[in-house]
């Protein structure tokens, strides 16, 4: 069956360590690839996406993800995290070629301690 | 604000009761979706919507029942739940299902119901 895998369930880190956050996906057609953050009581934000061109995409607040197309993955990375970055992150796919909607990962829960 | 509004924020429920949730769109977006966040589940997709018409209903019960009357406004009726459909009801609406072009641009999603059913 499709399916979006997210590596970690809690992650907990200290303030300016560098995060890295693993996705997974096991759609064989081209595909659409998205982060999500959502914050304590807040809304689902989109952090970045991916649709084609330059593997690494850049997105808001530092985050990074790079799109690695033989091992069907979508890491998302930050070099220095901070206090304000504890949130949960969502990793989402969509195929191109289906309906527009989003297949989710789990998400992973991120805690950065002071 | 996202631009998606759900209202009532919180809802508690009971089981023979029946209520309905509500999504409001001001973005001019062609579709709309509904999922369910449960806690460490993936988000559901429960149903989806474009240009008012239902393009996809995933396998849902029928106590929960969707209705679009136009493009802006999406409601979820609820009736006879059970207490493990709890969870936080999601909005989303997206500028269009992203076809033919293939391209997606994403969701802007409301901030939720919760929903206790006791």
């Amino acid at each position: 069956a499709q399916s979006v895998s997210q590596h970690n369930h809690h992650v907990i880190l200290s303030e300016a360590a560098s995060l890295e956050l693993g996705c997974n996906y096991s759609y064989g057609g081209t595909v659409n690839l998205f982060w999500y953050v959502q914050y304590p009581g807040q809304h689902l934000q989109l952090l970045l996406k991916y649709f084609s061109g330059d593997p690494l995409v850049k997105g808001i607040k530092g985050f990074e993800a790079e799109f690695i197309k033989s091992k069907f993955s979508f890491n998302l990375r930050k070099p220095s995290v901070q206090w304000s970055d504890t949130a949960e992150y969502f990793c989402a796919v969509t195929l191109t070629d289906s309906w527009g909607k989003l297949q989710f990962g789990a998400g992973t829960q991120v805690v950065v301690t002071p | 604000e996202t631009g998606v509004t759900q209202t009532p924020r919180h809802l508690v429920m009971g089981m023979t009761n029946k209520k309905s949730l509500k999504c409001e769109q001001h973005l001019g977006h062609n579709a709309m979706y509904w999922y369910k966040q449960s806690a460490k589940k993936p988000l559901e997709l429960m149903f989806v919507y474009s240009l008012e018409e239902r393009v996809e209903n995933n396998s849902v019960p029928s106590r929960f029942s969707p209705e679009c009357p136009n493009s802006s406004h999406l409601f979820l009726h609820l009736h006879t739940l059970q207490p493990e459909d709890s969870a936080l009801y999601l909005c989303a609406s997206s500028q269009d299902l992203g076809r033919p072009q293939g391209r997606h641009y994403g969701y802007t999603f409301g901030s939720g119901t919760r929903l206790t059913v006791v």
